[in-house]
């Protein structure tokens, strides 16, 4: 079983709807989750942090469900340039705090 | 504030040469990582550092050597390239432990034929 799992998608949303998809983890330590966004094959990038209680970043909502080990991304308003993919990302197991990448949601939103 | 770099940006060898990817940042950050992706995988951790000359293991490290004699270099060397390691190689790196932001280079793009 991968550590971290997602829906590959795409998820086809049109401009201006809303859109979320979520993450789950097998490992019940870990203690960092992440959303990181990838363009077409270019690196990653740090879309927010997830913390316990849930936070917003504009127009992106991150929750997280310890107890049932998944995070979730919300995206209200959908822009054109929100179209990537979105890597789920969560610490592993070791002090060092490594991290393991979900393979990624595509999200390709429509005129 | 140049960040974190790589090169070469795309490389074509062809089997059994060896090939080195480098990676340098410009952040005096502690850690250094190397992944690579491939469709339908996530990224896979192949080595890290968590200073100079301290190296270590990760998900998928066969085939590939290390080296940190700098903090602001990390190159990671193909001992003798195989078609199975034709992928994308990203370089990051990390101010400390837990909860810190990872910033990514831009990639290699590696074809071995």
């Amino acid at each position: 079983r991968k550590e971290v799992e997602q829906d590959p998608g795409p998820f086809n949303v049109p401009e201006g709807a809303t859109v979320a998809f979520n993450c789950t983890y097998s490992n019940s330590a870990s203690q960092s989750f992440f959303w990181y966004r990838q363009d077409c094959r270019k690196e990653p990038k740090l879309l927010m942090s997830v913390y316990s209680s849930g936070n917003e970043d504009g127009r992106f909502t991150a929750q997280l469900n310890r107890a049932s080990q998944y995070i979730s991304l919300l995206i209200r308003d959908s822009k054109l340039s929100d179209s990537a993919t979105y890597l789920c990302v969560v610490n592993g197991a070791d002090s060092w705090g490594k991290l393991q990448f979900g393979a990624g949601t595509q999200v390709v939103v429509t005129p | 504030d140049a960040g974190i770099t790589q090169s070469p940006r795309y490389k074509i060898t062809e089997t059994g040469r060896q090939v080195t990817l480098m990676c340098h940042q410009t952040w005096s950050h502690s850690y250094m990582f190397w992944y690579r992706q491939d469709l339908g995988h996530g990224l896979r951790l192949i080595y890290y550092s968590a200073a100079a000359d301290i190296t270590d293991k990760g998900e998928v490290p066969d085939g590939y050597v290390v080296s940190r004699s700098k903090t602001e270099n990390f190159p990671l060397t193909l001992e003798s390239a195989t078609r199975s390691q034709t992928s994308v190689y990203f370089c990051a790196s990390r101010v400390g432990g837990l909860g810190q932001t990872q910033y990514f280079g831009p990639g290699t793009r590696l074809l071995v034929l």
